[in-house]
């Protein structure tokens, strides 16, 4: 159980569909993480939430769309994604913006 | 630039022997912190070590210990007596305190140990 949970697991989606990647975690942290995982390359910092408020957005196109309802909880909508789009995505979490993070488990995401 | 870079991609090593992988980074700025990451084939990424830009020793969690050389802009990860659950992707992150909790990572090195 690593304490942060992210759902599905695995996602398969055409590019014309709407999906949400789900995460949550039960730490108490107050900021929380998406990065994305591409073969071959590093990982990604895309969005960064603190106290539910939105403090980095990473230059990522407007078909992901962060959601952050409360401290335990944060989404990625996804629209009219591209094939270059599939990757892992990680959801993480920490104590404060200035601490270690923890990661789920991630969702590996293929567009078709 | 802030930039970390793993310049091994792969690594094998006998188990129950020692293993160091490598680490190298580039900041200008004094105050970051480093860390090193293990990333098993079920894809989560496992917090193992961190290390200050001001911490006068080096770190150790168990079997992990992290050869800070600050001059040298190096953070090496030593893995003592190698298990075959080591057997993973590690990557190596840096961190700077006023960028907040944007982690910087570097491509990451593919262990595998023997039996």
């Amino acid at each position: 159980e690593t304490g942060v949970t992210q759902t599905p697991r695995h996602l398969v989606m055409g590019m014309t569909n709407k999906k949400s990647l789900k995460c949550e975690q039960h730490l108490g942290h107050n900021a929380m993480y998406w990065y994305k995982q591409s073969a071959k390359k590093p990982l990604e910092l895309m969005f960064v939430y603190s106290l539910e408020e939105r403090v980095e957005n990473n230059s990522v196109p407007s078909r992901f769309s962060p959601e952050c309802p409360n401290s335990s909880h944060l989404f990625l909508h996804l629209h009219t994604l591209q094939p270059e789009d599939s990757a892992l995505y990680l959801c993480a979490s920490s104590p404060e913006t200035g601490s270690p993070l923890h990661f789920g488990n991630g969702t590996r995401l293929t567009v078709t | 630039a802030q930039k970390i870079t793993q310049t091994q991609p792969g690594m094998f090593v006998q188990e129950k022997e020692a293993v160091t992988l490598d680490c190298t980074y580039d900041t200008s700025d004094p105050s970051y912190g480093l860390f090193w990451y293990k990333q098993p084939s079920s894809g989560e990424m496992i917090f193992l070590i961190y290390q200050g830009s001001y911490d006068q020793q080096n770190a150790t969690e168990g079997r992990y210990s992290l050869n800070f050389q600050k001059a040298r802009k190096s953070a090496n990860l030593v893995i003592s007596a190698s298990q075959l659950g080591d057997s993973a992707m590690y990557f190596c992150a840096m961190r700077h305190y006023n960028q907040g909790g944007k982690l910087i990572f570097g491509q990451g090195t593919e262990l595998s140990v023997k039996p």
